[in-house]
């Protein structure tokens, strides 16, 4: 069945670069998104990449698709105190699967912002 | 603009107990689901449904019932809690046919099973 692994904890200095990153097992894959979870809330869609690309870019955060390697990353640039929180990776076959928008969730990663 | 609401926010069950967790959203999706989140573990799909009439298991269905006979609610039952049912809670909608819409998350529910 299709996997998806994200390490658990990422630690940066307020400023610098985050790059967070996740390995999937579904070559079948066609969406990949990163979605951002702030204490006690739910999920919130930050973007997604379809997988025929290998960037997307929207203001301060930039994808990379490494589809070859099933390797996704979310940076996050000039990483504020509010950019902390767990950022989940999860990817969806779209339609192909035949169940909607049927999406399988990483791990998460913990990301803390030091000042 | 509601989205997606879910209730209660919070539970206290005791071992062998039933309860109906709540989830409605007023954006007109045909696909939704049910989640849990445990440490460590991520998100686990334990039911979905494409539309009204039409659910279907995920990864994790045991223990679990679901019905829609709404397009707008989707609850979930738990038909005899047990510890192991301890864990957050996320119903999430979506567009269907979807793939590469947003999926909108609830705040969840925080369950604990004693």
């Amino acid at each position: 069945g299709e996997d998806v692994e994200q390490s658990l904890f990422l630690s940066v200095r307020e400023g610098d670069s985050s790059v967070i990153n996740c390995t999937y097992t579904d070559s079948s894959s066609t969406y990949l998104y990163w979605y951002k979870q702030e204490p006690g809330a739910g999920l919130q869609l930050l973007t997604y990449i379809f997988s025929n690309m290998d960037m997307k870019q929207d203001q301060r955060l930039t994808v990379l698709l490494n589809k070859k390697d099933k390797h996704l990353s979310l940076r996050i640039a000039d990483t504020q105190t509010g950019d902390s929180a767990i950022y989940f990776c999860a990817e969806s076959r779209g339609i192909l699967t035949g169940g909607g928008n049927k999406l399988t969730f990483g791990t998460g990663t913990q990301l803390k912002v030091e000042l | 603009n509601a989205g997606v609401t879910q209730t209660p926010k919070f539970q206290v069950l005791k071992t062998g107990q039933s309860m109906t967790l709540q989830c409605a959203q007023d954006m007109n999706h045909e696909y939704m689901s049910w989640y849990r989140q445990d440490p460590g573990m991520g998100l686990r799909l334990i039911h979905y449904s494409v539309g009204a009439g039409i659910t279907d298991q995920g990864e994790v269905p045991n223990g679990y019932n679901v019905s829609r006979s709404t397009t707008e609610d989707f609850p979930l039952r738990l038909l005899s809690a047990a510890p192991s049912q301890t864990s957050v809670y996320f119903c999430a909608s979506s567009d269907f046919p979807g793939g590469g819409t947003e999926a909108f998350f609830g705040q969840g529910t925080r369950l604990t099973v004693v």
